[in-house]
This record gives structure tokens, C-alpha cells and sequence, in this order.
């Protein structure tokens, strides 16, 4: 069975500075993975995806993943935090429901971001 | 663009009341998902159905029922409600299958407190 680790349960960055989010995941063959992120009292929006396609990532709002296959990782990473980011961020992997055509989402717990004036 | 939408939004009941939660779909995905978060567990799949008119339990199905009657509708019964059924309850939907991995995309949440 598949899992997913997120590291931080919680992370603080200053404005203008790096943002790192690291998410750890287990599978057996090659995984689908994804992040999404979650602003206060809202729904799910899909940052961005990997589909084996290339192991760097580019998604929404200047967000970018790198698979990283030999230490089972797809952190989450923008060069500059804004206050706009400020959320919580779900790091997700895709596996098989059953033996039939159904897939599920296996969830991290989350990662909250803060972003410091 | 509404994409998924629930309703209703915000709900309160008292125990042993039921209801149903309302999803809609305008993407035409054959897929559509019920999840539950709460504090510190994530999201949690109630129940799935792969195609119109047919159903299946995830992880947390116990006190729900569901109906896909129409391919853009999925409807969520609490039968008897109970406050540990307490939580945000999301809708999704995609076009993810065995060999097709297209993301799942969420409606805004259903805020259900059971007093």
C-alpha cells in the first residue's frame, strides 16, 4: 500500500524568502503524485502534478516539485513566498481502489504555511 | 465556470436528524468522491462512484449513504446524524481511471456541525 509523509506539520517563512514544503512517499511502482493546497475556509485547488512525465514540475502561483525517485520525495518548493500563500498544503499520492478502473487519493496530513510580514 | 458545486454551504443539525448533501458537476467527469476532513486526519473517503449509477464504500462509510443517479449529481445521506459526524464534508470529481490519472477537482465544502 502506498502512504504519504509530510515532514512539517507547520512552517514560518519571512516574506520574500525560499518556502520549502517536504512530503516523503511509499509505493511499491512509479506513483502519481500531486499537491494541493487549501486557503482558510475554502476548497481544494490542485497546485500541480507528477506523471512520470519529467521529474521537475511547474505549477500555479510560481510553485515547482522535484521527484525525486531515489529518496522517495516530491517536495514542494517557490523561490519567493508571498503573503497570498499563506495556507495549508496537502502533499497526495494516487493508488489503485481495487482491481477494477477506480483510483483513490492517499492525503498527507498537511502542511501549514505562514508567511511573516 | 462553476465546476463542483455543494450545497448547502453551512449546516447544523441535532442528533438522530438527517439530511442530504447536495454535489453537482459541469465537467462531465465520470468519476465523483466524498471526503471528510477533520483536525489532524486529513482527508478521509467516505464512498466513490465510478459511473452513474453505481456506488462504492471508501475508508469511513459507516452512518452515509449515497445515490448517482445522474452522472453530474452525487448525493450524501446521514440517516441518523451523530456529532462525531462533525466535519467538513468535500465533493470531487475527475475523469481518473485505471490507466488515466487526471486530478480530482473540489467543490467548497459543506460545514456540518451535529449538536
Amino acid at each position: 500500500a502506498q502512504s504519504v509523509t509530510q515532514l512539517d506539520s507547520h512552517v514560518s517563512v519571512s516574506e520574500g524568502t525560499p518556502v520549502l514544503l517536504r512530503c516523503n512517499y511509499s509505493s511499491s511502482y512509479s506513483p502519481s503524485l500531486f499537491w494541493y493546497v487549501q486557503h482558510p475556509n475554502k476548497g481544494l485547488q490542485l497546485l500541480l502534478k507528477y506523471t512520470s512525465a519529467a521529474t521537475l514540475v511547474k505549477g500555479i502561483n510560481g510553485f515547482e516539485a522535484e521527484f525525486k525517485k531515489s529518496e522517495t520525495s516530491f517536495h514542494l518548493t517557490k523561490p519567493s513566498a508571498h503573503m497570498s500563500d499563506a495556507a495549508e498544503y496537502f502533499c497526495v499520492v494516487s493508488d489503485l481502489l481495487n482491481a477494477g478502473n477506480n483510483r483513490k487519493l492517499i492525503w498527507g496530513l498537511g502542511t501549514s504555511l505562514a508567511v511573516n510580514p | 465556470n462553476a465546476g463542483v458545486t455543494q450545497t448547502p454551504k453551512f449546516q447544523v443539525l441535532k442528533t438522530g436528524q438527517s439530511m442530504t448533501l447536495q454535489c453537482a458537476q459541469d465537467m462531465n467527469h465520470n468519476s465523483m468522491y466524498w471526503y471528510r476532513q477533520d483536525p489532524g486526519m486529513g482527508l478521509r473517503l467516505i464512498y466513490y462512484s465510478a459511473s452513474e449509477g453505481t456506488t462504492d464504500k471508501g475508508e469511513v462509510p459507516d452512518g452515509y449513504n449515497v445515490s448517482r443517479l445522474k452522472k453530474q449529481n452525487f448525493l450524501l445521506g446521514l440517516e441518523s446524524a451523530a456529532p462525531s459526524q462533525t466535519s467538513v464534508y468535500f465533493c470531487a470529481s475527475s475523469n481518473q481511471g485505471r490507466y488515466s490519472n487526471q486530478p480530482q477537482h473540489f467543490g467548497d465544502g459543506t460545514r456540518l456541525s451535529i449538536l
